[in-house]
């Protein structure tokens, strides 16, 4: 089966930077993806690495070292709008089925 | 275009009733997925539909969940005898394929309370 593990809080300022980590445990890896869900609303797509090393979409970030079974998501120019929940999600397994870790709550002070 | 949608957006019902879930993926997707995310919770994957292929039921959690697409797009989530432990957030997602290469696209839940 799959598992992963990322903190559940962090809490940062406006304007720094901030980086959720994850690890996970899977068979048949083929990809890392991070989803950020506002309170109340639906997940939202933010990125995927299927390859080692950083993909970088604007102020956001993502990382992965297949080697290590590591990645993180780097935020930076926190806004207060980028208050939410931040999953990383693994496609693996012999049905490359989706599994969500259980979220980082991000809160982030004036 | 239209995102996914789902119906109802709330729902309340007494433990031991039936109910039904409904989602309209985006058209053209042929890949459907199910998930429950209970209060403060991750995503728990429950169903997913890949085209005409046989679905992956891998996460249902009982006999009492059950799921169909027709026509390769609507999909109705069916829950029997509930019980107060199936109260939560029920998503639908698709996506172009299956697998998570694709980003998934998620409507906007119903939120299922059991009494």
């Amino acid at each position: 089966g799959q598992s992963l593990e990322q903190p559940s809080e962090v809490t940062a300022v406006e304007g720094a930077i901030v980086q959720i980590n994850c690890t996970y445990q899977t068979s048949g890896f083929y990809g890392l993806s991070w989803y950020q869900q506002h309170d109340g609303g639906a997940p939202t797509f933010l990125s995927y690495n299927a390859l080692d090393g950083l993909e970088e979409t604007g102020r956001f970030s993502s990382f992965l070292s297949r080697s290590d079974s590591y990645g993180y998501l780097l935020l930076q120019e926190l806004q207060m709008k980028d208050s939410a929940s931040y999953f990383c999600a693994v496609t693996g397994g012999s049905a490359r089925q989706l599994t969500f870790g259980s979220g980082t709550q991000l809160t982030v002070l004036p | 275009g239209a995102g996914v949608s789902q119906s109802p957006s709330n729902k309340v019902t007494e433990k031991g009733k039936d109910v039904e879930l409904r989602c309209d993926p985006i058209s053209g997707h042929t890949a459907l997925y199910w998930y429950r995310q209970s209060l403060g919770q991750g995503l728990e994957f429950l169903i997913y539909f890949q085209g005409n292929s046989a679905p992956d039921k891998s996460g249902l959690p009982s006999d009492r969940f059950s799921a169909e697409r027709t026509g390769g797009s609507v999909s109705t989530l069916t829950i029997q005898r509930t019980q107060q432990e199936d109260s939560a957030v029920y998503l639908c997602a698709s996506s172009l394929v299956a697998g998570g290469v694709d980003e998934q696209y998620f409507g906007p839940g119903t939120r299922l309370t059991v009494t």
